[in-house]
């Protein structure tokens, strides 16, 4: 099956700092999708890509379907941006191991 | 409010009873999923379906059954056969079969004493 790699596994940030997530994928995925689970356990769809990029507020996301990789972008980040950041992909809706991110007021 | 609805919240059973957990959703979605999350891993597929009367195993599908017989609900049973039912479970909806995005309920907390 696809592996998939998620980096960093962990990310502590100073409230205002922005950063990047990364997914790595063996194989051409699809359906590929950003979720952010919220300290009390609730996941959030943050972006469908596929490919190409998108923008929603401080959040963009990008997707590079031919070199097998989707990139999450954080700018000015909140506290309230803290929590697990995950990247999902196939029919099956299959999840990397996710990455931890803690923003520091 | 259109959504995913999972229920109950918490859930406690004593070792050894079969417990199930409902998942029903409002969206009109083709496609239904239940995942189990450990504390601080991720998430495993336990079953998914993608039509009415018709599901799959997913990667840890052992001890656990579902049923679709409506669009709307997809309930799972954890049965004794599962060896640490213990978890966070949750389902989640997504409008097709292929290649569209997918929404939560806001999960189950199982306890297994």
């Amino acid at each position: 099956g696809i592996q998939v790699e998620q980096s960093p596994p962990d990310l502590i940030l100073q409230e205002g700092a922005n950063s990047t997530l990364r997914c790595n994928f063996s194989d051409s995925v699809n359906n590929l999708q950003w979720f952010h689970q919220n300290p009390w356990g609730q996941l959030i769809n943050l972006f469908y890509i596929p490919s190409g990029t998108k923008q929603n507020g401080r959040l963009s996301a990008t997707t590079v379907a031919t070199e097998r990789y989707s990139l999450l972008y954080i700018s000015s980040s909140q506290t309230t941006d803290s929590g697990v950041y995950f990247c999902a992909y196939d029919y099956k809706l299959s999840f990397g191991a996710g990455t931890t991110v803690t923003v520091r007021a | 409010d259109g959504g995913i609805t999972q229920s109950p919240k918490y859930l406690f059973r004593k070792e050894g009873q079969n417990v199930t957990l409902s998942c029903e959703q409002n969206l009109n979605h083709d496609a239904m999923y239940w995942y189990r999350q450990d504390p601080g891993q991720g998430l495993r597929l336990i079953y998914y379906s993608q039509i009415v009367n018709d599901f799959q195993k997913g990667d840890i599908a052992e001890g656990y059954s579902v049923s679709r017989e409506k669009k709307e609900s997809f309930p799972l049973t954890v049965t004794s056969a599962q060896k640490n039912p213990t978890a966070f479970y949750l389902c989640a909806s997504s409008p097709l079969r292929y290649g569209t995005e997918a929404f939560f309920g806001q999960g189950t907390r199982l306890t297994v004493v």
